[in-house]
């Protein structure tokens, strides 16, 4: 356990649903972030959080949008999503943003769009 | 964007084995860390290293860092079967709104560590 949960673990989808992706950190840190993670390619850094600012959207199509409603919680909303969006979507917390600090994931949710 | 590029892509060894898996990046970077992941799992932090710093040990693992080369080395000494798992470096990445230098992730080396 690294004191980073989320939910659901998976989740498969239709194109045309709505669905939200839930991360929750018991860690007290400052920043949250989104990653997509597919098979054999690089992880990809979707969205930072810091004191609920974001500070970076890494040109993420719209049909994924973020929410933060608090430094505890990270939303992922889910909407018209494509097959090429299956992937495990993995959220991280760290003290605060910046590469002095470690970063503490969650388990990930599975994700297949159908 | 990438920063890190892990090589080799795929690493298979026997137990008891050294495993060596390097990385290597473009740009200046303030700090490396690398990370691992078992299968469909999160990431779970190994070490961090400092631009300054040339090697950094944990247990069983030592990490150099040459700046000069750009480059990064995670040795896992006397290996084991439960260290079969993805191998990340991740590296700074400078973010032009926040002015953050967030880190960017590479690929990942696949270990297998046969019993």
């Amino acid at each position: 356990e690294t004191g980073v949960t989320q939910t659901p673990r998976h989740l498969v989808m239709g194109m045309t649903n709505k669905k939200s992706l839930k991360c929750e950190q018991h860690l007290g840190h400052n920043a949250m972030y989104w990653y997509k993670q597919s098979a054999k390619k690089p992880l990809e850094l979707m969205f930072v959080y810091n004191f609920k600012e974001q500070t970076e959207n890494n040109s993420v199509p719209s049909r994924f949008s973020p929410e933060c409603p608090n430094s505890s919680h990270l939303f992922l909303h889910l909407h018209t999503l494509q097959p090429e969006d299956s992937a495990l979507y993995l959220c991280a917390s760290s003290r605060t943003t910046g590469s002095s600090y470690e970063q503490y994931f969650g388990p990930g949710t599975r994700l297949t769009v159908t | 964007s990438q920063q890190g590029e892990e090589d080799p892509q795929a690493l298979s060894i026997q137990e008891g084995e050294n495993a060596t898996m390097n990385c290597s990046y473009k740009t200046s970077i303030n700090n490396l860390q690398w990370y691992r992941q078992n299968s469909g799992r999160g990431l779970v932090h190994l070490i961090l290293i400092r631009s300054n710093e040339r090697e950094k040990h944990s247990g069983r693992l030592r990490v150099t860092l040459d700046t000069s080369k750009k480059s990064s080395s995670l040795l896992i000494t006397a290996s084991r079967a439960a260290d079969t798992a993805s191998y990340f470096c991740a590296t700074d990445a400078k973010s032009e709104r926040a002015n953050n230098n967030d880190m960017r992730f590479g690929a990942g080396t696949r270990l297998t560590v046969k019993p």
